[in-house]
């Protein structure tokens, strides 16, 4: 199992919001990254370093934190948004890195 | 713009090891640290291992320890990363990605390569 830990998946009405939430004694410490993966595709940052989002990422994708628990929330969701979400940071145990294990996001 | 290009993909036998390599351009390839994550098919990401930018400090996952070696070439702005003794589980496409930090409290990847399929079959 995963240092980082994610719902397997979400579902949620088009337009509305969704959080995607990633759980670790790490991110305590660490801010979490966000990563979108579509399928047959590489993964896409989508935000880093608690709530920056690279340029050509719509405003509607947001981070924040809180303990141990760190969330994605997309505020109006589009069709577009359905996909596979993952979380980064630095493990608990010195020089690794871990990814969530994902969470699947449907947009109904 | 900065810009990662791997290697083609590979087919390989059980116990047979591999050597993908990934070409950066667009960025000071020197500056910076670079990782191998890889992904099974219908499974998630899984961050494999790590290069600093003058390529004399690694570090793997535990999993990958003393299966994979990850190298590096300055001179040609080239990242490697070999993985020994192939099982059919190493099937997977393999990515190398840049990395980025604020401090000592925020990492991201970012960009990707295409990704190298590699299959291990008999």
């Amino acid at each position: 199992s995963s240092e980082l830990t994610q719902d397997p998946a979400v579902s949620v009405a088009l337009g509305q919001t969704v959080r995607i939430t990633c759980q670790g004694d790490s991110l305590r410490n660490y801010f979490a990254t966000w990563f979108q993966q579509k399928p047959g595709q590489a993964p896409v940052l989508v935000i880093y370093a608690k709530n920056n989002r690279p340029s050509g990422i719509p405003d509607r994708f947001s981070g924040s934190n809180s303990g141990n628990t760190h969330s994605l929330t997309i505020t109006g969701a589009q069709a577009e948004d359905e996909a596979d979400y993952y979380c980064y940071s630095r493990g608990i145990s010195g020089n690794r890195w871990v990814f969530g294990g994902g969470t699947k996001v449907t947009v109904l | 713009q900065a810009q990662l290009v791997q290697s083609g993909a590979e087919v390989k036998e059980p116990g047979a090891s591999v050597k993908l390599s990934c070409k950066a351009s667009g960025f000071i390839f020197s500056g910076y640290y670079m990782h191998w994550v890889r992904q099974a098919p219908r499974q998630g990401l899984e961050w494999m291992g790590i290069i600093n930018p003058s390529g004399s400090w690694t570090s793997y996952a535990q999993k990958f320890q003393g299966r994979a070696t990850v190298t590096r070439d300055t001179s040609t702005s080239t990242v490697y990363m070999e993985l020994n003794s192939l099982r059919y589980e190493d099937t997977a496409v393999y990515y190398c990605v840049r990395d980025q930090s604020i401090g000592d409290y925020a990492w991201w990847l970012d960009p990707w390569g295409q990704g190298t399929l590699v299959t291990v079959s008999s």
